[in-house]
């Protein structure tokens, strides 16, 4: 069974610093996608960036970018330059490549910005 | 993009009594749609995965009398719970598939369920 692993349930960073969020995944599949999605306040799920497993090229969005490591099965989140509207629960996911396959979650990272 | 609505936003209801929860795609044909139940501080617990036409897959130790799901049409899946108990509070949120190639899957805005 896939499972996903997120082992800080908090952090913190200052405003404009850098903070990486840390995520392992166990996984026979490989072919398969990485997510980490942001739920904030309101609770709404938003995705925060996407990875295709068979790309080595880590991803990135602005200010976010993933340092996946296939072999380690390791898919950490870097936010750069953080910003107020950074803090929110972060929670990684994996789906393997099947159509209509579900989405397995890590337990989440609770990420505080200080001003 | 894609978005999905989900309603209501906040339900209380009385012990014993049903609710039903709306999950609509407004943009896209959804082929799939998944069902999840939060804890506070916690992470999302699939419940149940339906396919429109079809009778929904629930994960272990969901009980399938209880949390009816229906998904009759390409744009709507819905959730009921039936004869609720305090203990099925719960934040419930849904999640489509967009059967376009490349598309992601969205998630609604949530329903926080009180049961009195």
């Amino acid at each position: 069974a896939q499972t996903v692993t997120q082992s800080q349930p908090e952090m913190s960073v200052q405003e404009a610093e850098t903070v990486t969020l840390s995520c392992t995944y166990d996984t026979s599949e490989s072919d398969y996608y990485l997510f980490w999605y942001k739920q904030p306040p309101s609770r709404q799920m938003i995705l925060v960036i996407r990875q295709e497993a068979y790309k080595q090229q880590n991803a990135t969005e602005n200010r976010f970018s993933v340092n996946f490591q296939k072999a380690a099965k390791s898919f950490s989140l870097k936010i750069s330059d953080s910003q107020l509207g950074d803090a929110a629960m972060y929670f990684c996911a994996y789906r393997i490549k099947t159509s209509g396959s579900r989405l397995t979650f890590g337990e989440g990272t609770q990420l505080t910005v200080n001003p | 993009g894609a978005v999905v609505s989900q309603h209501p936003s906040r339900v209380i209801c009385k012990s014993g009594t049903s609710v039903k929860i709306e999950c609509r795609s407004l943009d896209f044909q959804a082929t799939t749609m998944f069902w999840y139940r939060q804890f506070p501080k916690q992470s999302l617990m699939l419940m149940a995965t339906s396919n429109e036409g079809s009778k929904a897959t629930y994960e272990q130790g969901v009980e399938k009398d209880k949390f009816l799901i229906n998904h009759a049409s390409l744009t709507l899946s819905t959730l009921t719970v039936t004869s609720a108990h305090p203990e099925d509070s719960s934040f419930y949120i849904c999640s489509a598939r967009d059967g376009r190639a490349r598309k992601g899957y969205t998630f609604g805005s949530g329903t926080r369920l009180t049961v009195v």
